[in-house]
């Protein structure tokens, strides 16, 4: 399958401070990226879904002026946690496919955010 | 949206088998994934269903019945490092949505 590499693997930062998630498809060109949180012991939850060259489109209850997504190239999306706060520490995942109606996604290997 | 079903918690011996079932409403179904996740890491792929019937790959076999909304993932000769959390996905209208997944401990 194909790889996807998510980085960095934990973060720990400061409330009020900003801290940003890289996603890459190292092995094939994503069209479109998702991003996951999934908090202890619950599923994941689509935060959004990021298209290169476009905006990303918010799922409802998500602050798209707090999750910063920028899809700027094919195999580069990034995920950036603003003025983040104790609640927002949770797990976030990506994932890639190579374009809308392609069925299967490749995930990377999260991210466990801490924020004290 | 999807709305997708499944248990919480199985317990089962090494050796065993155990189904995990998944029921879900979705608009535009185009396809229902089972995957594996341990703690702490992220999912890994098991399987992917499309048409009804029975997919089956080693010890883990999946079946899909798309008239009943319903799926279940079948492990086989259970062994310890089976136990995790069993993720039923399904794609609805292009987006891929997570049930809240079947944590299985296996004991000896």
């Amino acid at each position: 399958g194909a790889v996807v590499s998510q980085h960095p693997s934990r973060v720990i930062c400061k409330s009020g401070t900003s801290v940003k998630i890289e996603c890459r498809s190292l092995d094939f060109q994503a069209t479109t990226m998702f991003w996951y949180r999934q908090f202890p012991k619950q599923s994941l939850m689509l935060m959004a879904t990021s298209n290169e060259g476009s905006k990303a489109t918010y799922e409802q209850g998500v602050e798209k002026d707090k999750f910063l997504i920028n899809h700027a190239s094919l195999t580069l999306s990034t995920l950036t946690v603003t003025s983040a706060h104790p609640e927002d520490s949770s797990f976030y995942i990506c994932s890639a496919s190579l374009g809308v109606g392609d069925t299967e996604a490749f995930f990377g290997q999260g991210t466990r955010l801490t924020v004290v | 949206g999807q709305n997708i079903d499944q248990p919480t918690e199985m317990t089962a011996t090494e050796g065993a088998i155990v189904q995990i079932n998944c029921t879900y409403q979705t608009s535009g179904f185009n396809g229902l994934f089972w995957y594996q996740q341990h703690a702490g890491e992220a999912p890994t792929f098991l399987s992917y269903n499309v048409l009804d019937g029975l997919e089956e790959k080693g010890r883990f076999s999946s079946f899909l019945s798309r008239s009943k909304g319903y799926s279940y993932l079948l492990l086989k000769e259970l062994q310890m490092k089976d136990s995790a959390s069993y993720l039923c996905a399904v794609i609805g209208d292009y987006k891929l949505s997570f049930g809240a997944g079947t944590t299985v401990t296996v004991r000896a």
